[in-house]
């Protein structure tokens, strides 16, 4: 079945710069790739998704990148800002008829 | 519109006790998916259901069943609980199953003593 991996687990950066999360598929008939952020005791949110068909979209500061060669995709944060801290998790969707999400980011934008 | 419903939001159950989670989807959507979320693990699929039939199950055990009525509210029961189970339980609700947009439910915390 398919198989989401994600990294790095944990990610610190300071308020301006850029954060950039990867995640690898195993599954080659997945179709379609949502990132969701998940603050701290609430629920994960979408904030941006991908399909096969696309290799970059972009939303304000948000961009996601799919490289379908490779089996990975990736979301890049530009200007992050201290509400961007959470956790960060990318899924995947196709073959499997399932929605296989990663382990998460823990993502922390130090003032 | 109102969004996803899980009752209840807390839970604290003894081992070999039963529970059952609750959760209503958005008006207008027909899949309802289950995730147990532990810390380091992520989110774990459990099962989806589309319009009252179970389209895919996750890598859990037997203990773990669920079901959707005719108003595509989905309820997920576990039975003869484990210290383990102790997780936060996510329902997501979307319009059709897995390749598009889901909506998550704040989510029911669950801890087994």
């Amino acid at each position: 079945g398919e198989n989401v991996e994600q990294h790095p687990s944990t990610l610190s950066v300071q308020e301006g710069d850029s954060a950039v999360i990867k995640c690898t598929y195993s599954d080659s008939a997945s179709n379609y790739f949502p990132w969701y952020k998940q603050e701290l005791g609430k629920r994960p949110q979408l904030i941006i998704d991908i399909r096969s068909n696309v290799g970059e979209k972009k939303d304000q500061r948000i961009a996601v990148t799919l490289n379908k060669t490779a089996k990975h995709f990736s979301l890049h944060i530009t200007e992050t800002q201290p509400e961007d801290s959470a956790v960060y998790f990318c899924a995947a969707a196709g073959g499997s008829e399932k929605l296989v999400f990663g382990k998460g980011t823990k993502l922390t934008v130090n003032p | 519109k109102a969004g996803v419903t899980q009752t209840p939001r807390y839970l604290i159950k003894t081992r070999g006790q039963q529970v059952t989670l609750s959760c209503s989807p958005i008006s207008g959507h027909r899949s309802v998916s289950w995730y147990q979320q532990t810390p380091g693990q992520g989110l774990q699929f459990l099962f989806e259901y589309f319009s009252e039939t179970q389209r895919n199950k996750g890598n859990f055990p037997g203990r773990f069943s669920g079901r959707q009525f005719s108003n595509s509210r989905s309820e997920m029961n576990v039975s003869t609980l484990e210290l383990g189970d102790s997780a936060l339980y996510l329902c997501a609700s979307s319009v059709r199953p897995f390749n598009t947009e889901a909506f998550f439910g704040q989510g029911t915390r669950l801890t087994v003593v």
